[in-house]
C-alpha cells in the first residue's frame, strides 16, 4: 500500500513568518512530487512540482526533496493570510500512480 | 498551467435520477483523467482512473454500475451518477494529466446535492 503522510494540522503561523509543511512517502519508486493548495470549497490547485533532489524555488514558495529520506517539504516565506488553506502533498510514478496525502491545514494569523 | 473545465459546477437532483458531469481538458490532450469525490472536511478520495479508449479502472468500494465513466476522446471524460441517492451528495472533482512531466491539473469541481 503506497502511502503519503502529512501532519493534519492546523499549523498556525503569524503573518510574515515562514510556514514549513512536511510530507513523507512510502514508495521508493516515486518519480514526481507535487504540492497542491486547496481553499475551502474549491478544488486543488497545483503550486509546485519537483523531480530531483534539492531545492526548487518559485516566488515565495520553496519545495525541498530528499529521496533518500523519502521526504518532501514546502516552505512558504512571508506568509500571508491569503495562504491559509489546506496543502496537499502528492507523489507519482509516470502519471499513473498519483497518491495524495491527507493534507495539512495552514492558518496564517494577521 | 493547464486548464481543465467541469460542467455543471453545481447540480441539484431528485433521488432516483441520474446526473452527468463533464470534464474537459481545454488546451491539451489528456490520455488519463481521474475522478475524485470529497466530502466536507475530508480528504480527496480517488474514485476511478479514466483512460481514453478503454474501460475505467475503479477503486475498491466504488460501484462501477453506479458511477459510469466514459472517456471517449482525449479531451473529454464524463461521470454519470445513476439512480442518485442523498448519500451521493458530495463534491466531485475531475483531473487530467498533462503528459511529461505528468502534472495533474484539477477541474473546478461539481457540487452535487441529491434531495
Amino acid at each position: 500500500q503506497k502511502e503519503v503522510e502529512q501532519n493534519s494540522g492546523p499549523l498556525s503561523v503569524p503573518e510574515g513568518a515562514i510556514a514549513s509543511l512536511n510530507c513523507t512517502y512510502s514508495d521508493r519508486g516515486s518519480q514526481s512530487f507535487f504540492w497542491y493548495r486547496q481553499y475551502s470549497g474549491k478544488s486543488p490547485e497545483l503550486i509546485m512540482s519537483i523531480y530531483s533532489n534539492g531545492d526548487k524555488e518559485d516566488g515565495r514558495f520553496t519545495a525541498q526533496l530528499n529521496k533518500a529520506s523519502q521526504y518532501v517539504s514546502l516552505l512558504i516565506r512571508d506568509s500571508q493570510p491569503s495562504d491559509s488553506a489546506t496543502y496537499l502533498c502528492a507523489v507519482d510514478n509516470y502519471g499513473q500512480n498519483f497518491v495524495f496525502g491527507p493534507g495539512t491545514r495552514l492558518s496564517v494569523l494577521p | 498551467g493547464a486548464v481543465v473545465s467541469q460542467h455543471p459546477s453545481r447540480v441539484i437532483c431528485k433521488s432516483g435520477t441520474s446526473v452527468k458531469i463533464e470534464c474537459r481538458s481545454l488546451d491539451f490532450q489528456a490520455t488519463t483523467m481521474f475522478w475524485y469525490r470529497q466530502f466536507p472536511k475530508q480528504s480527496l478520495m480517488l474514485m476511478a482512473t479514466s483512460n481514453e479508449g478503454s474501460k475505467a479502472t475503479y477503486e475498491q468500494g466504488v460501484e462501477k454500475d453506479k458511477f459510469l465513466i466514459n472517456h471517449a476522446s482525449l479531451t473529454l471524460s464524463t461521470l454519470t451518477v445513476t439512480s442518485a441517492h442523498p448519500e451521493d451528495s458530495s463534491f466531485y472533482i475531475c483531473s487530467a494529466v498533462l503528459g511529461i512531466p505528468y502534472e495533474q491539473y484539477f477541474g473546478p469541481g461539481t457540487r452535487l446535492t441529491v434531495t
